[in-house]
């Protein structure tokens, strides 16, 4: 089952720092990834996506890895700015249903000006 | 102009009463959802449409009605609100089928005296 902590990750940067934020996934079928961004008092915003027959996209300032051996997904953020000071999401679709994204516990990313 | 947006932001109810929350999206999508957010922020789906078509219905309560009276609309109807029911709800809107990046609304925060 899933583990739900008392807080959530948290990663605190400098601005101007990178920024790694990890994701553990537990589907092995699963085969598309999204990154969401979570500002407070706002819904989930889209980031990137990857699908499972690549190991790396970038966009812009961002980066997503995907090592799909041990299941695990990074979001790389470059030269991070307090706008980027959210919570993120890692989201991962596969196995049954084609529409169905579970969702991470999420990281909160707090950038220190 | 919103992509997906939801009515009302905020709703503050007695324990015992029923609500609805809308949903509406512009993106000519043809599959909508709702997620419910937790105080931990742990986001889970509760229901997809496609088409006006039920295609996914987690483990939810059946106070909890779905209405999609066309694709471009999706409401959520609660019977008999609980404490447990306080969260802050989310809609979201894709393209259609298949692994799609899904659009988020800003959320409704349910608060359940």
């Amino acid at each position: 089952g899933e583990s739900v902590g008392l807080h959530l990750p948290t990663l605190s940067v400098q601005e101007g720092d990178n920024s790694i934020i990890n994701c553990a996934y537990s589907n092995s079928a699963s085969d598309y990834f999204i990154w969401y961004k979570q500002e407070s008092g706002k819904g989930p915003q889209f980031i990137i996506d990857i699908r499972s027959n690549m190991d790396k996209r970038q966009g812009q300032r961002v980066t997503v890895l995907l090592n799909k051996t041990v299941k695990h997904l990074s979001l790389q953020i470059a030269a991070t700015q307090p706008g980027d000071s959210a919570v993120y999401f890692c989201a991962e679709n596969g196995g049954g249903s084609n529409y169905k994204l579970t969702f991470g516990k999420g990281t909160l990313l707090t950038v220190n000006p | 102009d919103t992509a997906v947006s939801q009515t009302p932001k905020y709703l503050v109810t007695q324990m015992g009463n029923d609500k609805s929350i809308k949903c509406e999206q512009n993106l000519g999508h043809d599959t909508m959802y709702w997620y419910k957010q937790d105080s931990k922020k742990f986001l889970k789906i509760m229901f997809s449409y496609n088409n006006k078509e039920l295609i996914i219905n987690e483990t939810v309560p059946n106070r909890f009605s779905p209405k999609s009276p066309d694709k471009a609309h999706l409401n959520l109807h609660i019977n008999s609100l609980e404490l447990g029911d306080s969260a802050v709800y989310f809609c979201a809107s894709s393209p259609g089928q298949g692994k799609n990046i899904q659009y988020f609304g800003a959320g409704t925060r349910l608060s359940v005296l």
